[in-house]
């Protein structure tokens, strides 16, 4: 089956940085989102984003399909951006969605 | 508009005991899904309902079974809980299509087998 990476695992920021979260996956896919797990577990879905760059606020991704990886970027964090950032995909949308291990940010202020 | 909903939100059963978690969609989606989520992991499915009257095996569904009663409803069931399955429980659902399968969770069970 596909094989998920997310890097970085774990990443401190100051409020007002930037950061960028990189997932990989090792074969073709034509579902990916990116989901945002709060502090107290809440799954929110930030991005559907299979190809092609999305924005949202202070939210933006970019999916490079055919070199296998998506990239999420968070510029002027916050302190309520602090969770744990999941990338999901599947092959097909009739295959099972596959988790990454996830990126745990901690926003400091 | 409540998206997806999941009852209990908490649960603390002992070895032995049986229960069911129930989930309900109110998004008109065909797809339901539960998953399990352990302490620094992502999420694994165990069961999917790709429709309604369609229930298949994920990637961890032992000591599990479901139903999917209706469109809206898909409920977890566990027969005989043990310690290893102490996990938060997430229920989704997507409108899956041939091209998109966006999927939407709900608030997540939090399960505790002593």
């Amino acid at each position: 089956g596909i094989q998920v990476e997310q890097s970085p695992p774990d990443l401190i920021l100051q409020e007002g940085a930037n950061s960028t979260l990189r997932c990989n996956f090792s074969d073709s896919v034509n579902n990916l989102q990116w989901f945002h797990q709060n502090p107290w577990g809440q799954l929110i879905n930030l991005f559907y984003i299979p190809s092609g760059t999305k924005q949202n606020g202070r939210l933006s991704a970019t999916t490079v399909a055919t070199e296998r990886y998506s990239l999420l970027y968070i510029s002027s964090s916050q302190t309520t951006d602090s969770g744990v950032y999941f990338c999901a995909v599947s092959k097909t949308s009739y295959d099972k969605v596959i988790f990454g291990p996830g990126t745990s940010l901690s926003v400091i202020p | 508009n409540a998206g997806v909903t999941q009852t209990p939100k908490f649960q603390v059963l002992k070895t032995g005991q049986s229960m069911t978690l129930q989930c309900a969609q109110d998004m008109n989606h065909n797809s339901m899904y539960w998953y399990r989520q352990d302490p620094g992991m992502g999420l694994r499915l165990i069961y999917y309902s790709a429709s309604e009257g369609t229930t298949d095996k994920g990637e961890v569904p032992n000591g599990y079974n479901v139903s999917r009663l209706n469109k809206r409803e898909f409920s977890l069931r566990l027969e005989s809980a043990a310690p290893s399955q102490t996990s938060v429980y997430f229920c989704a659902s997507s409108e899956r299509g041939r091209y998109n399968n966006e999927q939407f969770f709900g608030p997540g069970t939090r399960l505790t087998v002593l």
